[in-house]
């Protein structure tokens, strides 16, 4: 199964820009790169999700790297909400296993 | 349009009893997959369903086994709870292939 690694905590201040960064060094042709957030006590929601092209939504923008071994999920505008875990998934292009990594712990400061 | 719903959302359970974690979706999603959540630790992948009928063992399977009893529902029981299955569980389904998954709430077990 190919792997994601992220760093284990990140800080931000609020109103400023956040950079979350992921690695995915044995990426495949056929894995699509996925985010997701979890705020604390609750399940984990969608995020965005890509596959080789730079992707915009209404909640993040998706930075993909040329040679796909890396991305990073871009907040534009951190809020108190966006205090979560986000984890960065590999979503084989098959009816496959999802893996989830540990994830970033993203905290906003006031 | 309820999505994916979990029942029951908290449950106690002394070493050795068994039980039954029903998930149910209305999204008409073929992937379903059951996960599990210890304490500030990321989610670990018990056992998937890719289509109705078809079940596959994930990262942490043992002491578990799974139904998918149609499209709509997943079960996930366990035979022996044992103090290490103390986790949050949850469930998730997905679509076509690379489409997001889709979380339910959640179900507390604890086992004492």
């Amino acid at each position: 199964d190919a792997k994601t690694t992220q760093p284990n905590s990140m800080e931000s201040n609020e109103e400023e820009p956040v950079h979350l960064p992921c690695n995915h060094s044995t990426i495949s042709g056929t894995d699509y790169i996925h985010w997701y957030r979890q705020l604390p006590s609750q399940g984990p929601e969608y995020v965005i999700h890509g596959l080789t092209s730079n992707v915009n939504n209404r909640m993040a923008s998706l930075a993909i790297a040329e040679d796909r071994k890396s991305s990073t999920l871009i907040l534009h505008r951190a809020t108190l909400r966006d205090a979560a875990v986000y984890y960065c998934i590999l979503n084989r292009a098959s009816y496959d296993k999802v893996i989830f990594g540990p994830g970033t712990s993203l905290s906003v400061i006031p | 349009n309820a999505g994916v719903t979990q029942t029951p959302k908290f449950q106690v359970l002394k070493t050795g009893q068994s039980m039954t974690l029903q998930c149910a979706q209305d999204m008409n999603h073929n992937s379903m997959y059951w996960y599990r959540q210890d304490p500030g630790m990321g989610l670990r992948l018990i056992y998937y369903s890719a289509s109705e009928g078809t079940t596959d063992k994930g990262e942490v399977p043992n002491g578990y086994n799974v139904s998918r009893l149609n499209k709509r529902e997943f079960s996930l029981r366990l035979e022996s709870a044992a103090p290490s299955q103390t986790s949050v569980y949850f469930c998730a389904t997905a679509g076509r292939y690379n489409s997001p998954l889709h979380f339910g709430n959640g179900t507390r077990l604890t086992v004492t």
